[in-house]
């Protein structure tokens, strides 16, 4: 069954580097997002991304934050100059514009630290 | 905004009991999803069920648009079954607003 990827599930870094999230979504499907999770809160929505453009962002993605599409198959995050507060769990999950069409299948997740 | 409440927050079950998450949002629904995250943080696709009732083994999944509310049954529940289950439904642009969860504990 396919499956959305991420890389790597886990990073380190430190306070002020550029981080890069990286994930393959479904092959078939053209909406992308990226959701985040502080520890122990809900899960909260970032981005979403269509053709090649935002199609919506939050409060939380702010000029830090961007999104990319670089090829066929990939679909980052990247942060600039992360913070503490950056610290979190960032999940991707893309989804189909066909029926069902709004189920949104998640990625594993990337745990991000920021020491 | 569009408010997603469940309940209960916690939950300790003996292994091999049953039990029932629920899951209510502040106006109609059109999209509703069930996700179990496991101990290691990974976030797994359950349910999509916008409406009517789903069984997927040992789990099944209710929603009732027209009352607001959704519930996911677990039955003859496992270890493995411990996590935290969130119910997340689709807004206005198509981004998913999670619920605060239910973390469930199943002791052996």
């Amino acid at each position: 069954e396919p499956e959305v990827t991420q890389t790597p599930s886990h990073q380190v870094t430190q306070m002020g580097q550029e981080v890069i999230l990286r994930c393959v979504p479904i092959s078939n499907h053209l909406y992308f997002y990226w959701y985040r999770q502080i520890l122990g809160q809900k899960v909260e929505f970032l981005v979403s991304f269509y053709n090649n453009e935002i199609s919506e962002k939050s409060e939380i993605f702010d000029d830090q934050f961007s999104v990319e599409r670089p090829d066929g198959s990939n679909f980052t995050l990247k942060i600039r100059s992360t913070k503490l507060e950056d610290s979190a769990m960032y999940f991707c999950a893309s989804r189909t514009p066909g029926r069902p069409a709004y189920e949104q299948y998640f990625g594993p997740g990337t745990r991000l630290t920021v020491t | 905004g569009i408010q997603v409440e469940q309940s209960p927050p916690d939950l300790i079950l003996q292994e091999g009991a049953n039990s029932t998450l629920r899951c209510n949002f502040s106006d109609s629904v059109n999209n509703l999803q069930w996700f179990h995250q496991n101990p290691w943080g990974q976030l797994i696709n359950l349910f999509y069920i916008p409406s009517g009732t789903k069984q997927n083994g040992r789990l099944s999944a209710t929603t009732v648009a027209t009352e607001r509310y959704s519930l996911l049954y677990i039955s003859s529940s496992q270890t493995t079954d411990s996590g935290v289950y969130f119910c997340a439904r689709r807004t206005a642009g198509n981004k998913l607003t999670f619920g605060g969860g239910t973390r469930v504990l199943v002791k052996p």
